[in-house]
């Protein structure tokens, strides 16, 4: 399965902007890369997810490098209820069906 | 409600008991997927069907461990013998087309697996 690295842990204020990166160096021409965000005591929530182009939807944004090997998820004003543990997910475009979760960055957003 | 519901929420089962986990994916939603959850870990892959047809339980730690989804809708996943070490949250999450992808999944809030 493609592997995606994240870092363990980050903190931001409220009310500010937040970058979680994502290291996704073996990703191929038709695989997607996917955001879920896990709140406490929650199931996984879809965020994002983009193919080569830049993305926006009412949650994030979703900025991937021009050879793909790098993304960003962006939160353009944190609030409290933004903490969570935020997955960075590649889709294999080969017929593969799953999600296939690493360890996540647990994001802290300091009142 | 229109999310992924699961039930029970939580179940404590004594070490070497029978539990039965229930998913009601959204209505209409083809694919069907079964995570487990340990503390502190991302969700792990266990099982995926596409309506009735179960094409990956690859996941799927054991033999104690088996899904079913009869009539492609509600889902229900079986534990026997139940052992410490499946002590984990089980997820249920469903998307609605066969192309996954470029899919996104919903995921249901899990139910607590406690064996003693």
């Amino acid at each position: 399965d493609a592997k995606t690295t994240q870092p363990n842990s980050m903190e931001s204020n409220e009310e500010e902007p937040v970058h979680l990166p994502c290291n996704h160096s073996t990703i191929s021409g038709t695989d997607y890369i996917h955001w879920y965000r896990q709140l406490p005591s929650q199931g996984p929530e879809y965020v994002i997810h983009g193919l080569t182009s830049n993305v926006n939807n009412r949650m994030a944004s979703l900025a991937i490098a021009e050879d793909r090997k790098s993304s960003t998820l962006i939160l353009h004003r944190a609030t409290l209820r933004d903490a969570a543990v935020y997955y960075c997910i590649l889709r294999v475009g080969r017929g593969a069906q799953k999600l296939v979760f690493g360890q996540g960055t647990r994001l802290t957003i300091n009142p | 409600g229109a999310g992924v519901s699961q039930s029970p929420r939580y179940k404590v089962a004594k070490r070497g008991q029978d539990v039965a986990l229930r998913c009601d994916p959204i209505s209409g939603h083809v694919s069907l997927f079964w995570y487990q959850q340990a503390l502190g870990q991302g969700p792990e892959f266990l099982t995926y069907f596409q309506n009735e047809a179960q094409l990956d339980k690859s996941g799927l730690p054991s033999d104690r461990f088996f899904a079913e989804r009869p009539e492609g809708s509600v889902s229900t996943l079986k534990i026997q013998r139940t052992q410490q070490e499946d002590s984990a949250v089980y997820l249920c999450a469903s998307s609605l087309a066969y192309s996954a992808t470029n899919e996104k999944l919903f995921f249901g809030s899990g139910t607590q697996l406690s064996v003693l």
